[in-house]
């Protein structure tokens, strides 16, 4: 079964702080995907990134960076030198490629983040 | 070009009474996908439609929900006497089609449904 466990309910760091979000997943399929959604207050869902399992290469995009590790089944998240602008809650979430061939994306219950001026 | 719409955006009910939720996704996509967001809960996958195929309705929490797709483009989610406990977010997503290599998922704004 696929399951995307997030640990962290809330975080509250101090403006210009890193910080790093924690994901964990759990899967059967050697092919998925991987993803990190940004939803600030305004309720909308930000799409961040997608990774597929044959990638392990770490990405950078700007403040934020991701961290792939399938031997740990993890898949985390940080922003460096946070801004009050990243205060939203943020999921993880993962899709495999089955036999269905459906996309559907299992998430995580989500971090609240609070950027603190 | 247009994202995928939700109405209503807010939507108030009694307890016991029917809602119907629209969506309306990206023109040309195949792939549509309800999703509920419940308070403490994340989001939950309720259901998926592709094409002219029989819908995944694995997700759907009771037989008090469901769903159709008209013409393979507009979607409505239904819930019947309806309950408290489907307060939620619902937000909806398409995609190109599903399968093969990865489509991206577009998510509408959703509807935040309140059953009082």
């Amino acid at each position: 079964a696929q399951k995307v466990t997030q640990a962290q309910t809330e975080i509250s760091v101090v403006e210009k702080e890193d910080v790093t979000l924690d994901c964990v997943y759990e899967t059967r399929d050697t092919t998925y995907y991987l993803f990190w959604y940004k939803q600030p207050p305004s309720g909308e869902l930000v799409f961040l990134i997608r990774r597929n399992s044959f990638d392990e290469q770490n990405e950078i995009s700007g403040r934020y960076s991701w961290n792939f590790q399938k031997s740990t089944s993890s898949f985390n998240f940080t922003i460096t030198a946070s801004q009050v602008v990243d205060s939203a809650v943020y999921f993880c979430a993962l899709s495999e490629a089955n036999l269905r061939r459906d996309d559907k994306i299992i998430f995580g219950k989500g971090t609240r983040l609070h950027i603190l001026p | 070009g247009a994202g995928v719409s939700q109405s209503p955006s807010n939507k108030v009910t009694e307890k016991g009474k029917d809602v119907e939720l629209r969506c309306d996704p990206i023109s040309g996509h195949t792939a549509l996908y309800w999703y509920r967001q419940s308070l403490g809960q994340g989001l939950e996958f309720l259901i998926y439609f592709q094409g002219n195929s029989a819908p995944d309705k694995s997700g759907l929490p009771s037989d008090r929900f469901s769903a159709e797709r008209t013409g393979g483009s507009v979607s409505t989610l239904t819930i019947q006497r309806t309950q408290q406990e489907d307060s939620a977010v619902y937000l909806c997503a398409s995609s190109l089609r599903a399968g093969g290599t990865y489509n991206e998922q577009f998510f509408g704004p959703g509807t935040r449904l309140t059953v009082l």
